[in-house]
């Protein structure tokens, strides 16, 4: 079944404690993305990747990393969480920047 | 218009009634206009991609048009019912970036 794969979908954790996200999808996709959404503010992107060992920031890029190794996964990496980290989260893939998104089902954060 | 707006912010209409929802989008540099439908804890699936100008779209009692040229699109449900209650997201990418705006979603409850 194509997909993409978020894990964990839920973690409550404190501040500072380095925590990784991972994603990972199965269609061959080029183009990785996470979103970050709050109430009101709608989907926020993070950093996104057009292919393997490439990648930029998005629109809300600090206090996170990424890393893009090999083709299918895309992990999302908080060095030093913060209470503002606290949020829905999910990564998404698509053949090219234009294609359809193809979203993950989420991970819900809380950072205390 | 700078960034990606979406109006009315919320609709509830009952069951029957057509309705449509309006997203509006920077003009210059159009690449691709997307629509997403985002359901209560699920993730959003892509329903249309939209790149010319004067293009429709249909997807069995949902369709959209899009202009291009004034930075608009429309999505139309005819006959509402219970299971399209849901938050239908627009997203614009532009020539020049790498990246989807998203708008905050109208979100849409039909009732009974």
């Amino acid at each position: 079944e194509a997909q993409v794969t978020q894990n964990p979908r839920y973690l409550i954790t404190v501040t500072g404690k380095k925590l990784t996200v991972t994603c990972s999808q199965n269609m061959n996709h080029e183009y990785m993305s996470w979103y970050r959404q709050d109430p009101g503010l709608g989907l926020r992107q993070i950093y996104y990747s057009m292919n393997v060992e490439v990648t930029d920031k998005g629109d809300v890029p600090e206090g996170y990393k990424v890393s893009r190794k090999e083709k299918r996964n895309f992990p999302l990496i908080l060095e030093s969480p913060s209470p503002n980290q606290t949020s829905l989260y999910f990564c998404a893939s698509s053949f090219t920047v234009a294609g359809e998104q193809f979203f993950g089902p989420g991970t819900r954060l809380t950072v205390l | 218009i700078l960034n990606v707006e979406q109006s009315p912010q919320s609709l509830h209409v009952q069951e029957g009634d057509s309705t449509n929802f309006t997203c509006s989008f920077p003009s210059s540099n159009f690449y691709a206009l997307h629509w997403y439908r985002w359901e209560t804890a699920k993730s959003p699936e892509a329903l249309f991609v939209m790149t010319l100008n004067g293009d429709e779209k249909k997807k069995g009692r949902i369709s959209a048009t899009l202009n291009t040229k004034e930075g608009y699109s429309y999505l139309y449900i005819k006959g509402s019912q219970p299971e399209d209650s849901a938050t239908y997201l627009c997203a614009s990418l532009t020539g020049t970036a790498s990246k989807l705006t998203f708008g905050t979603g109208t979100r849409l409850q039909v009732t009974l």
